[in-house]
């Protein structure tokens, strides 16, 4: 079993809609939970950190994380064709480097 | 500058030829990072660097060659590819080792090995 599984997509939705994005993982001791967010030929940048489980909201963009179930989300209200990139979730247990999932390609259409 | 900067963008090579990768960040972190990224896979770390120190090589071919000279340069010195290591290579640079706070990332070199 893969340490973090996530769904590759593409995920096509209309602009306006609402995105669920989500990732599994396999450790129960991982802590620390990101998403970062990757343009077409650009680097991965850092949209969401969280620790442990629960809530954290930054505008449109909503984590999610429920330890028990090992299942992590980022959730994105009223989605625009700027959001159309790439999504990665990144866990790390805290002693060691994160693990990353392989992205889930998002694509908001006008 | 800001940010983490990589050269070049883009990289042809032959697979008898030696080139470098150059990553320089302005952030005043302590970690450094080479990460690979091929289609439809997830970020492979190549090697960590903190406070100019190796400290983890994920089992990496001799033919990538990483050199941190200091806490804001980090070099991957290529020799001998393989066409199956072309890919998206990424610099990146955090606060801790273990990257728990995130990473910054730069652009990345695309690599083709031919």
């Amino acid at each position: 079993q893969k340490e973090v599984e996530q769904d590759p997509g593409p995920l096509s939705v209309p602009e306006g809609a609402i995105v669920s994005l989500n990732c599994t993982y396999s450790n129960s001791a991982f802590q620390y939970f990101m998403w970062y967010r990757q343009y077409s030929r650009k680097g991965p940048e850092l949209l969401m950190y969280t620790y442990s489980s629960g809530n954290k909201e930054d505008g449109r963009f909503t984590a999610q994380v429920d330890k028990s179930s090992k299942y992590i989300s980022l959730f994105i209200r009223d989605s625009q064709p700027s959001d159309s990139a790439t999504y990665l979730c990144a866990v790390s247990g805290g002693s060691y480097i994160p693990t990353f999932g392989r992205g889930t390609s998002l694509i908001v259409h006008p | 500058e800001t940010g983490v900067t990589q050269t070049p963008r883009h990289l042809v090579m032959g697979m008898t030829n030696k080139k470098s990768l150059k990553c320089e960040q302005h952030l005043g972190h302590n970690a450094m990072y080479w990460y690979k990224q091929s289609a439809k896979k997830p970020l492979e770390l190549m090697f960590v660097y903190s406070l100019e120190e190796r400290v983890e090589n994920n089992s990496v071919p001799s033919r990538f060659s990483p050199e941190c000279p200091n806490s804001s340069h980090l070099f991957l010195h290529l020799h001998t590819l393989q066409p199956e290591d072309s890919a998206l290579y990424l610099c990146a640079s955090s606060q801790t080792p273990t990257g728990i706070y995130g990473y910054t990332f730069g652009s990345g070199t695309r690599l083709t090995v031919v």
